[in-house]
């Protein structure tokens, strides 16, 4: 069964600061990789997946991460963080194959400071 | 046009009493799942429909728990005598297709509080 570790908590930045968010996964194989955005009150939107490919994932908003197979990591970054990026982040990791279940992280929460 | 809604958006249960979770999802999507998220932690898998099927309910926690999606569209998830314990926010997402590389599409949730 795969696993997915967000060693942060919680990450405090400044406005305009870069950003890097850890994310460490467990699967016997390359795995499908996923990190989401919760703002508070809404549900989860997806940033950016990877399936296979180019290790350097493109995301929505200004997001990109990397998958380093010899890591097992996929770590979320960003070059310059806005206000409204205040947000609790996950990651999740889900079996090749048939699997439709993705196993989450507890997530990190981002602060931004002006 | 309009994503996945869910209703009611907080419910507060006395211990004991049974509640209903709806799930209205993107119209057309095939998949819809429902995931418990516990204060603090990421959302936990607890059942999966392929249109009115149920074809996962390995991560419902007990008996208590029962989902239906009698149409293959809105879904309830039903929790018979409520217990403190199942105090979270519960989300449904749906997906166009089967499988991970359909982007699941997460409703705001519904968080229950029980006393």
């Amino acid at each position: 069964a795969q696993s997915v570790t967000q060693p942060d908590i919680h990450i405090t930045v400044s406005e305009g600061a870069s950003l890097e968010l850890r994310c460490n996964y467990s699967y016997g194989a390359t795995p499908y990789l996923f990190w989401y955005v919760q703002s508070p009150g809404q549900g989860l939107q997806l940033l950016l997946k990877y399936f296979s490919g180019d290790t350097l994932v493109q995301g929505i908003k200004g997001f990109e991460a990397e998958f380093k197979r010899s890591q097992s990591s996929f770590n979320l970054r960003k070059p310059s963080v806005h206000w409204s990026d205040a947000a609790e982040y996950f990651c999740a990791v889900g079996a090749t194959g048939g699997s439709y279940i993705p196993t989450f992280g507890r997530g990190t929460s981002l602060i931004v400071h002006p | 046009g309009a994503g996945v809604s869910q209703s009611p958006r907080y419910k507060v249960a006395k211990r004991g009493q049974d509640v209903a979770l709806r799930c209205d999802p993107i119209s057309g999507h095939v998949s819809l799942f429902w995931y418990q998220q516990a204060l603090g932690q990421g959302p936990e898998f607890l059942t999966y429909f392929q249109n009115e099927a149920q074809l996962d309910k390995s991560g419902l926690p007990s008996d208590r728990f029962f989902a239906e999606r009698p149409e293959g569209s809105v879904s309830t998830l039903k929790i018979q005598r409520t217990q403190q314990e199942d105090s979270a926010v519960y989300l449904c997402a749906s997906s166009l297709g089967t499988g991970l590389r359909y982007e699941q599409y997460f409703g705001p949730g519904t968080r229950l509080t029980v006393t």
